[in-house]
């Protein structure tokens, strides 16, 4: 069963603190995505990355950047945590072909304060 | 205007009824149409894609695109308790575009 897992399925944060949500998948694949997902506002890209050490920018990169070390892990990386970041994120992965079936974890609920 | 404009709903059925979900767009460019739908409290889960126009179906959902009209639509028929989810559509690949999701009540 293909699974991508997500570090915490709920953050409370600080306005200014650094904060890292990483996500780990077990099928191989090379694409590896960042969400953000807000209400009335559906999914928005962050970052994604196609191979390892290899990001590119989405939709939305300010105030966020990515680590991909190994293929399996990408990490989401809120360099200086305000409050509106305060929002789902999910991670998602795909082949490196087939972009159209991705498969997500679970997310991370992200509350900063 | 958005890219992609999906009505949020809610929507509330009866259990048995035909559903039907939609989506326009805007980007002519989109080749690849899909729907995922979204439990409470999980991440998205691929449902169906289609290539270009025309539809597809699988089980007791059938998904459409109309790609003169830039319309998409899911349609799930006897619809279950179980299918009560958030459905979200996507275009696009390498630039894939969500839809802000219809949040879906089946009701036995």
């Amino acid at each position: 069963d293909v699974k991508v897992t997500q570090s915490s399925r709920y953050l409370v944060k600080r306005t200014g603190e650094k904060v890292f949500l990483e996500c780990v998948q077990d099928m191989d694949h090379e694409n590896m995505f960042w969400y953000r997902q807000d209400p009335g506002l559906g999914l928005r890209l962050i970052y994604f990355s196609y191979d390892v050490k290899m990001k590119e920018k989405g939709d939305i990169p300010e105030g966020y950047s990515v680590s991909r070390e190994k293929k399996e892990r990408f990490s989401l990386i809120l360099e200086s945590a305000s409050t509106n970041q305060t929002s789902m994120y999910l991670c998602a992965s795909s082949l490196r072909d087939s972009q159209e079936t991705q498969y997500f974890g679970p997310g991370t609920r992200l509350l900063v304060l | 205007q958005k890219e992609v404009e999906q009505d949020p709903g809610p929507l509330s059925v009866p259990e048995g009824a035909i559903v039907s979900l939609n989506c326009t767009y805007s980007n002519s460019a989109f080749q690849y149409f899909m729907w995922y739908r979204q439990y409470s409290r999980k991440g998205p889960e691929l449902l169906m894609y289609t290539y270009s126009s025309g539809n597809k179906e699988d089980g007791r959902f059938t998904a459409q695109v109309d790609k003169s009209s830039k319309y998409i639509s899911l349609f799930i028929r006897d619809s279950q308790p179980s299918d009560s989810a958030t459905y979200l559509c996507a275009m696009g690949r390498n630039d894939m575009r969500f839809g802000a999701g219809t949040r879906l009540t089946v009701k036995p």
